[in-house]
């Protein structure tokens, strides 16, 4: 079986432009969650979905971040327009209704110039 | 809100020695949380070691271990014997209960195994 696909692996983009990063769950799970992962922050929440309905949205993300689910296999995140400061690897995860594991994609990792 | 902490890395740890990797966790939205240790391999995506959903109960994967305490609110990773083949960088993470929810992570241990 797939796991978690995300596309591109790397992304470099220039301030002030806008990039759309993809991922694919894992085929038949329901939650999809975006990540984004930080020497400073850690691993933090940027968006989680169940059955393509947007259940929670990282507060500090909202104004440049949007992260939609386009049928049940395809999640985007868009970030619009970039700052250096977005510079990080993103991660989305995926998981069946009702169960606790999370399966993680490999991230891409994005750097903004 | 939810918050985890875990052992700063890196750890350098003598092959053949034990390991332990601290874990302590604050749940202010769940009661009783489940609780996770995840893995990164090097050049490896992030995966799952070992979750436990309950509290008391110990959970062990590819000889780690980790139980599952809610009177000191820990969830400490333990090995008896490191490998080479264990540097990783190890985060420990708790979750919501009876639905999927958002994973909290603390700020991830990295293990470096050397040779004794």
């Amino acid at each position: 079986d797939a796991g978690v696909t995300q596309t591109p692996r790397h992304e470099v983009a220039e301030k002030g432009q806008t990039i759309i990063l993809k991922c694919e769950p894992v085929s038949g799970h329901n939650d999809l969650f975006w990540y984004r992962q930080t020497k400073i922050q850690g691993l933090e929440l940027l968006s989680y979905f169940r059955s393509k309905s947007l259940m929670e949205d990282g507060g500090a993300f909202k104004d440049r971040f949007k992260a939609e689910m386009l049928n049940s296999s395809f999640s985007t995140l868009k970030i619009q327009p970039t700052e250096p400061k977005d510079s990080a690897v993103y991660l989305c995860a995926s998981s069946f209704w009702g169960e606790p594991e999370q399966f993680f994609g490999p991230g891409t990792r994005l750097t903004v110039l | 809100g939810d918050s985890v902490t875990q052992t700063e890395g890196p750890v350098t740890v003598s092959e053949s020695e034990s390991l332990i990797i601290n874990c302590t966790y604050s749940a202010t939205s769940i009661a009783y949380p489940n609780l996770f240790w995840y893995v990164r391999y090097p050049g490896e995506g992030l995966q799952l070691l070992l979750k436990v959903i309950t509290a008391g109960q110990k959970g062990s994967s590819r000889g780690f271990e980790a139980t599952y305490n809610k009177e000191t609110t820990s969830f400490h990773l333990q090995k008896a014997s490191v490998q080479e083949s264990d540097s990783a960088v190890y985060y420990c993470a708790l979750g919501g209960k009876g639905f999927a929810s958002a994973l909290t992570f603390g700020s991830g241990t990295k293990v470096i195994p050397c040779l004794p």
